[in-house]
């Protein structure tokens, strides 16, 4: 089992709230993705990060954001909460260098339900 | 489009029995495939991986293969366990970007039962 972490788990909020999904890892990996699942549904890039201080937006438009502030720490905010972001997110790292087998690492993933 | 098809969509079996799941991809270019494994509310975990010169590559009972000309892959498990039920999703990457993009099926959803 890989040493990335997710907090919380389940998650359960009302709309127009703040809220923070925390991922941390501790394999030292410069890079980090934050994934969206629906049930069923494959996962859907929504960020992604090379290292401190880097962040890009992934394939799925996303209204949340990012940061990168320390190697191991990649946190998911969404300003205002709205029921369409339920869903599950999953946050990923891999190792740097060649990109042709990086294996991505994944967390147990966070179940948001915005009500 | 960049696609990538998994076929069944769900599969029970009984225990012990072998299955096979299949993956068929239009990534282009292509780099490699990864079959992951996901437990329920759980995030995959990568079984194996393989890139354009493999065909076969095993991991105790699950074993996959790559047909890159026909850009086909299948995931063959031998005598299933009840551990076994998870979804398996088939993950394509491409040599496209130095991010190496990844495209992802959605998933076989396999059901063991005793």
């Amino acid at each position: 089992e890989a040493d990335i972490y997710q907090t919380p788990r389940y998650l359960v909020i009302g709309t127009g709230k703040k809220i923070t999904l925390e991922c941390s890892q501790t394999m030292g990996h410069d890079k980090m993705y934050w994934y969206q699942q629906d049930p069923g549904m494959e996962l859907h890039l929504i960020h992604y990060s090379y290292g401190v201080n880097s962040t890009e937006k992934g394939d799925l438009s996303s209204e949340s954001t990012v940061s990168r502030i320390r190697t191991e720490h990649f946190p998911l905010t969404l300003e205002s909460a709205r029921p369409s972001h339920t869903s599950q997110y999953l946050c990923a790292s891999s190792e740097s260098g060649p990109t042709i087998t990086d294996t991505q690492y994944f967390g147990p993933g966070t179940r948001l339900t915005v009500l | 489009k960049n696609q990538v098809e998994q076929s069944p969509q769900s599969l029970i079996i009984l225990e012990g029995k072998n299955c096979t799941l299949q993956c068929n991809y239009t990534v282009s270019p292509f780099s490699n495939l990864r079959w992951y494994k996901q437990d329920t509310g759980r995030g995959p975990v990568s079984l194996t991986i393989m890139t354009f010169s493999e065909n076969t590559k095993s991991n105790g009972r699950y074993t996959a293969t790559l047909d890159a000309d026909t850009k086909q892959s299948s995931l063959h498990i031998t005598a299933s366990q009840l551990s076994d039920s998870a979804s398996y999703i088939c993950v394509v990457s491409d040599r496209g970007s130095t991010l190496g993009r990844l495209y992802f099926g959605r998933g076989t959803q396999l059901t063991v039962w005793p």
